[in-house]
């Protein structure tokens, strides 16, 4: 499975754009890019998934240039509720998942 | 649907106690997992079940134990609980074959004295 590397921490204020970065130098071939969000005290929760260029959806975009060894997360306007930890995962969309986590990037947004 | 559930929600176990999480899914799932989360840690797989009537290792099983009672049921045990097993415990539940992603429980917040 391919390893990730992200930020560990990054600050915010509201309405502002975030983006987040997360390398992903051994990717391979069939894998795909997958974001997840975690707030305290809860469990992660599916936010995008992409395999190349660009993905958006009601809550984010996420950027894959066209080497895909590394993805951008794009949060338009954060606000306090955005505050969490985001993890850049790697692997298989379809078939058995391993999912492997690692430390993930804290987002704090302030007023 | 109540999705993916967990119970208890917290329990706190003395040194060398034995006790049974317990995770149910609602959405015709067919592989399910358990991961552990140390604080200001991701989450590592503990045992997972690609389906009903098999189970496997993940990354981290030593002194776990699973079942997997039916489709909708899946059970981690410790036998023997120690301190290092202090953690925050995840179920999740994923439809193989598909794009649809895993999908997380509440967790079970285990205290190990």
């Amino acid at each position: 499975l391919a390893k990730t590397t992200q930020p560990i921490s990054m600050d915010s204020y509201e309405g502002q754009e975030v983006n987040i970065t997360c390398s992903h130098n051994n990717i391979a071939t069939n894998d795909y890019i997958t974001w997840y969000q975690q707030f305290p005290s809860q469990g992660p929760r599916f936010i995008i998934q992409g395999y190349k260029t660009k993905v958006t959806n009601e809550v984010a975009s996420l950027f894959i240039p066209a080497d895909r060894k590394s993805s951008t997360l794009s949060l338009p306007r954060v606000s306090l509720s955005d505050t969490a930890v985001y993890y850049c995962l790697v692997g298989l969309n379809t078939g058995f998942q391993k999912l492997v986590f690692g430390t993930g990037t804290r987002l704090l947004v302030s007023p | 649907n109540a999705g993916v559930t967990q119970t208890p929600k917290f329990q706190v176990l003395k040194t060398g106690q034995s006790m049974t999480l317990q995770c149910a899914q609602d959405m015709n799932h067919n592989s399910m997992y358990w991961y552990r989360q140390d604080p200001g840690m991701g989450l590592r797989l503990i045992y997972y079940s690609a389906s009903e009537g098999t189970t496997d290792k993940g990354e981290v099983p030593n002194g776990y134990n699973v079942s997997r009672l039916n489709k909708r049921e899946f059970s981690l045990r410790l036998e023997s609980a120690a301190p290092s097993q202090t953690s925050v415990y995840f179920c999740a539940s994923h439809i193989v074959g598909t794009q649809e992603t895993q999908y997380f429980g509440p967790g079970t917040r285990l205290l190990v004295l």
